[in-house]
């Protein structure tokens, strides 16, 4: 049984400050992708990591998969508040055949504070 | 990206009645579309994988009889809540994978179920 396991689960931080959220998977995959959620909101698509060593990063946020370790980080730089979310990754083990869904990790909820 | 758009966006019934979900893929076609539950401060669970054209998939734990799931066409999936009990609320969200070469899933806005 897959298992995906982020951490912190939940974070506070000050705007302008940096951090590591990371998450780690039990099953071999090379597919992993990265959600936020605000309150009461659908997920939003952030990052699609489709290899070993994939990094890619868009504004203050990049996020990077190691296969062979099992473990994606999500990287804050200089957070300012309207990061505030929720975060989740979900590591794709149907890609291929298509069949199976995402298993996801618990989440991390993200508070910046001012 | 593709587009997954849920109906309704939220419902409230009454104990005992049932609730249709739509789920559909607006710009693509999609044979299989998942369908998740997530309750309050919580993860999202796979609850069942929607086959167009077959029987869906459910996880273990997921009442097939409470929860139907009709794949009728490739652009359109429901779950049906019967007999729906305040056990039942949740948000529900459902996902298609897109037809590009990353086979990305996509998610639909979701909707939120409240039992009284």
């Amino acid at each position: 049984e897959l298992k995906v396991e982020q951490n912190p689960l939940f974070l506070s931080m000050q705007e302008g400050k940096n951090y590591t959220i990371y998450c780690n998977y039990s099953t071999t995959s090379d597919r992993l992708y990265w959600y936020r959620q605000d309150p009461g909101k659908s997920l939003e698509s952030l990052f699609v990591l489709l290899s070993n060593g994939a990094v890619k990063q868009e504004g203050r946020l990049m996020a990077s998969l190691d296969t062979k370790a099992r473990l994606s980080t999500l990287h804050i730089t200089a957070a300012v508040h309207d990061l505030s979310a929720t975060y989740f990754c979900a590591v794709d083990l149907g890609w291929g055949g298509g069949a199976d869904g995402l298993t996801f990790g618990k989440g991390t909820h993200l508070i910046i504070q001012p | 990206g593709a587009v997954v758009s849920q109906h309704p966006s939220w419902v409230i019934c009454k104990s005992g009645t049932s609730v249709k979900i739509e789920c559909r893929s607006l710009d693509f076609q999609a044979t299989t579309m998942f369908w998740y539950r997530q309750f309050p401060k919580k993860s999202l669970m796979l609850m069942a994988t929607s086959n167009e054209g077959s029987k869906a998939t459910y996880e273990q734990g997921v009442e097939k009889d409470k929860f139907l799931i009709n794949h009728a066409s490739l652009t359109l999936s429901t779950l049906t809540v019967t007999s729906a009990h305040p056990e039942d609320s949740s948000f529900y969200i459902c996902s298609a994978r897109g037809t590009d070469n990353t086979g990305e899933l996509f998610f639909g806005e979701g909707s939120r179920l409240t039992v009284l």
